[in-house]
């Protein structure tokens, strides 16, 4: 298994309240990623990295901020939480060599109520 | 952007049946993979697969780039294959995303 980790796993919090997420991998993978996963609408990109401090929006970026300071550890902030923001999160990691994408590994994922 | 289609959306099976998954994408793709989300959440690697066919024990998967679908095949189901699964395909002409569909729910009753 991928060496991926997430923390918290659970977390409840209240609107206008600040929530970082963590994600922690043991791969050296240049890209990261974190996903939300709601009902619907299968998995949705929020923001990607693909190197220390190089990071790039995805579809649903907007009231989200990541930051990247080491390979091993990706963030993602969420400034002011909104109910809205009420999902499960997913971190990934993959490597590209050449021209060749690899797969893409998930972690456990990270419960977020927000009240 | 690219759009993935699964087929069917449920599946409901007796212990020991066949089946076939399908996932439909609308461009060309450079990336395909297969996961199960098992029913405590957890996204499983089944198939990196962009083209061709795999097997992997009860398992195997056939992607057919040129006509822009892939097929997910499980045969003598149990009752651990319950879950959801995503086909999930990266664009050549996008970005680094991979693209979900929403899954195929498949329920093995014993």
């Amino acid at each position: 298994d991928a060496g991926i980790t997430q923390s918290p796993r659970h977390k409840v919090t209240e609107t206008g309240t600040p929530v970082t997420l963590r994600c922690h991998q043991t791969e050296n993978h240049r890209y990261m990623y974190w996903y939300r996963q709601d009902p619907g609408h299968g998995l949705r990109l929020i923001h990607y990295s693909y190197g220390v401090k190089d990071t790039d929006k995805g579809e649903v970026s907007d009231g989200y901020s990541v930051s990247r300071s080491k390979t091993e550890d990706f963030l993602l902030t969420l400034e002011s939480a909104t109910s809205s923001q009420t999902s499960v999160y997913f971190c990934a990691i993959s490597e590209f060599q050449g021209a060749i994408y690899n797969e893409q590994f998930f972690g456990p994922g990270t419960r977020l109520t927000v009240l | 952007g690219i759009q993935v289609e699964q087929s069917p959306p449920d599946l409901i099976l007796q212990e020991g049946a066949n089946s076939t998954l399908r996932c439909n994408f609308s461009d060309s793709v450079n990336n395909l993979q297969w996961f199960h989300q098992n029913p405590w959440g957890q996204l499983i690697n089944l198939f990196y697969i962009p083209s061709g066919t795999k097997q992997n024990g009860r398992l195997s998967a056939t992607t057919v780039a040129t006509e822009r679908y892939s097929l997910l095949y499980i045969s003598s189901s149990q009752t651990t294959d319950s879950g959801v699964y995503f086909c999930a395909v990266r664009s050549n002409f996008g970005n680094e995303k991979l693209t979900f569909g929403t899954g195929t729910r498949l329920t093995i009753i014993p």
